[in-house]
Parts: structure tokens; sequence; C-alpha cells
């Protein structure tokens, strides 16, 4: 069966610092993998998504950026982090089909300070 | 642009209230829709989703949901809330003409009270 893991599962770092989450998935080949933001109150907001390796889509301009080295795993990373960087991002993959759901990793609770 | 509204943002019940939460959203093409639910410390997880066929979708823990096209809306409903069912619900819409990415909305949270 499909697996997802995310770490770390909690982060404190502060402003101006770097960042680096990853995501890999285990019992699938050439996910969609996705990167989201959960802010209270706002939902889900996604971030970077990728059909394959070294593929990189942007959906919102920010100070992050994501890379997918191998085709199981998805990295969001920033130079410098801003207080606004702080909230609860989330990974997905979905088997790229249209009819296909997507799963969700435990995320990671980023706190900038 | 798509988007989805989701008209309460927190919902707080008795058990064995009935639940009914609102979810709407803007395309007006074919559409897969889907309810997740996040528990407490827990991942978030897929509680039912529509692509075609029967309106009335039926999904885990007792919840269904209906898409009416014409109000372009899929509401969650469950006849009788238990305290496990204290949550955040998020609906989520897809073009289901293409790979398009999910669109959420901003979540409900429902507060059961024992």
């Amino acid at each position: 069966s499909q697996t997802i893991h995310q770490w770390p599962a909690t982060l404190v770092q502060p402003v101006g610092s770097p960042l680096s989450l990853e995501c890999t998935v285990e019992g699938t080949s050439n996910p969609n993998l996705y990167w989201y933001r959960q802010a209270a109150g706002r939902g889900l907001q996604l971030l970077f998504y990728s059909v394959g390796i070294g593929q990189i889509s942007s959906e919102v301009p920010q100070n992050l950026s994501a890379s997918r080295p191998q085709d199981r795993q998805f990295i969001l990373s920033s130079k410098k982090l801003l207080l606004s960087d702080s909230g609860f991002y989330l990974c997905a993959w979905n088997a790229g089909k249209s009819t296909d759901t997507q799963y969700f990793g435990p995320g990671t609770r980023l706190t900038v300070l | 642009a798509q988007s989805v509204s989701q008209h309460n943002h927190h919902v707080i019940l008795s058990e064995a209230a009935s639940l009914e939460l609102g979810c709407n959203y803007s395309y007006g093409g074919t559409v897969n829709l889907f309810w997740y639910v996040q528990y407490p410390g827990q991942h978030l997880q897929l509680l039912l989703k529509y692509f075609s066929g029967d309106p009335l979708v039926k999904g885990i823990k007792g919840f269904e949901a209906e898409f009416i096209k014409s109000k372009f809306s899929f509401n969650l409903r469950k006849p009788s809330v238990q305290w496990s069912d204290t949550a955040e619900y998020f609906c989520a819409v897809r073009d289901g003409g293409s790979q398009g990415n999910l669109i959420f909305g901003k979540g409900t949270k429902l507060s059961v009270k024992p």
C-alpha cells in the first residue's frame, strides 16, 4: 500500500534562516506531488505541484521554492524565512489520473520567530 | 478562476443533532467534488467524492453529500452526529475535464458536544 511521509513534524526557525521540508511517497511510481500551506480559517492553499522529476509548477509567488530530485521525493525550501512563512505545510500525492483522489501526509508545523 | 465557498466557519452541535455543511463552487463545467476531514492531530483524509453518476454520494462514517448541479452545491450531511465527528471539514473541487488541481474551501470546524 502507498504511504506518504513528511519530516520534520514540527520546526521552529528564526527569521532569515533557511528551510528544507521533505516529503516522500512509498508504494507508487511517478506520482503527482503537491505542497499546500494550511492556515487557520484560510483553508488549504496550493503552493507547488510536480508531475515528474525536475518538473515544478508554482501556484503562488512567494518566498518558497520546491524541488523534485527523485521520483518520490518532493522538497520545499526557502533561503531566508519570513514571519509570514509560519504555518502548517502539507504534502499530497495522487496517481496523476483525472479521477484520482489526493492523499495527504501528516504535515509539518513551521513556526518562524 | 474556480473558487469554493464554505458558508460556516464554525458549527457547534450536540450529539444526535443533524448536520449539514454547505459548499458552493464557481466552476460551470464538469467537476469532481470532494469532502476531506481532518480530525484533531490526524492526517487530512478523504470523506467522500463525486465524479459522475448518482448525485447522492455516501462516504465513510455515515456521511453523505448531494451534488446539485443547478445550485453549484455539494453539501455534506449526517443525520445524527457523534462526539467523534468533531473535526475540520474541507470541501474541494477540481475541473473534471483535466488533471486540474484541487481548489479547497476555507474549511468548517465542527464541534460536537457530548
